[in-house]
């Protein structure tokens, strides 16, 4: 069965620390993709990545970077720097190749950067 | 021009009364999908809709009926409100929702919904 978890409930950090953000995974398949979200205190649902099974390569957006390991069945995602308007809770989800077009939901970290 | 939009944004209604949530997206993507995110922050999916057609219908109370008349509207229904249907409701919208998984969804705004 697929899961995702996100073991860190809650976060707090002072403005300008580093901080990363776990997800850990689990599919049967070897073919699927995650996803991160981020839903700031506004409420809407914002796509941050995609990044599909077969590409280890870790991906970086100015102060946001992804670290994909499959041996660890892990999608972490740092966020270099932190700013104030980085407080949000982040969701990582699992959607795998077969015929299952429904997106598994982790829990949800919630983020505060406080100034 | 905003890619997924709901209305309303916000809804406050009383036990019992039935209410509509609307959906529409301009991104000319096929599939449409409700998603039910509670006071947790949990998000679960409750339906959607490829080209029309109903793909996904997850154990939701026969109370809620989703509705598309085209492929860029998706409509929830929702009647006889009770306390427990307090959530916030998003609708998504994904390319084509077609086995592959690759697609990305695309989230409105949200929904508030409180039942007194």
């Amino acid at each position: 069965a697929q899961k995702v978890t996100q073991a860190q409930t809650e976060i707090s950090v002072v403005e300008k620390e580093d901080v990363t953000l776990d997800c850990v995974y689990e599919t049967r398949d070897t073919t699927y993709y995650l996803f991160w979200y981020k839903q700031p205190p506004s409420g809407e649902l914002v796509f941050l990545i995609r990044r599909n099974s077969f590409d280890e390569q870790n991906e970086i957006s100015g102060r946001y970077s992804w670290n994909f390991q499959k041996s660890t069945s892990s999608f972490n995602f740092t966020i270099t720097a932190s700013q104030v308007v980085d407080s949000a809770v982040y969701f990582c989800a699992l959607r795998d190749a077969g015929n299952n077009r429904k997106l598994i939901w982790g829990l949800g970290t919630s983020l505060a950067v406080n100034p | 021009d905003t890619a997924v939009s709901q209305t309303p944004k916000y809804l406050v209604t009383q036990m019992g009364n039935d209410k509509s949530i609307k959906c529409e997206q301009n991104l000319g993507h096929d599939t449409m999908y409700w998603y039910k995110q509670d006071s947790k922050k949990f998000l679960k999916i409750m339906f959607s809709y490829n080209n029309k057609e109903l793909i996904i219908n997850e154990t939701v109370p026969n109370r809620f009926s989703p509705k598309s008349p085209d492929k860029a509207h998706l409509n929830l229904h929702i009647n006889s409100l009770e306390l427990g249907d307090s959530a916030v409701y998003f609708c998504a919208s994904s390319l084509t929702g077609l086995a592959g998984g690759r697609e990305t969804q695309y989230f409105g705004p949200g929904t508030r919904l409180l039942v007194l």
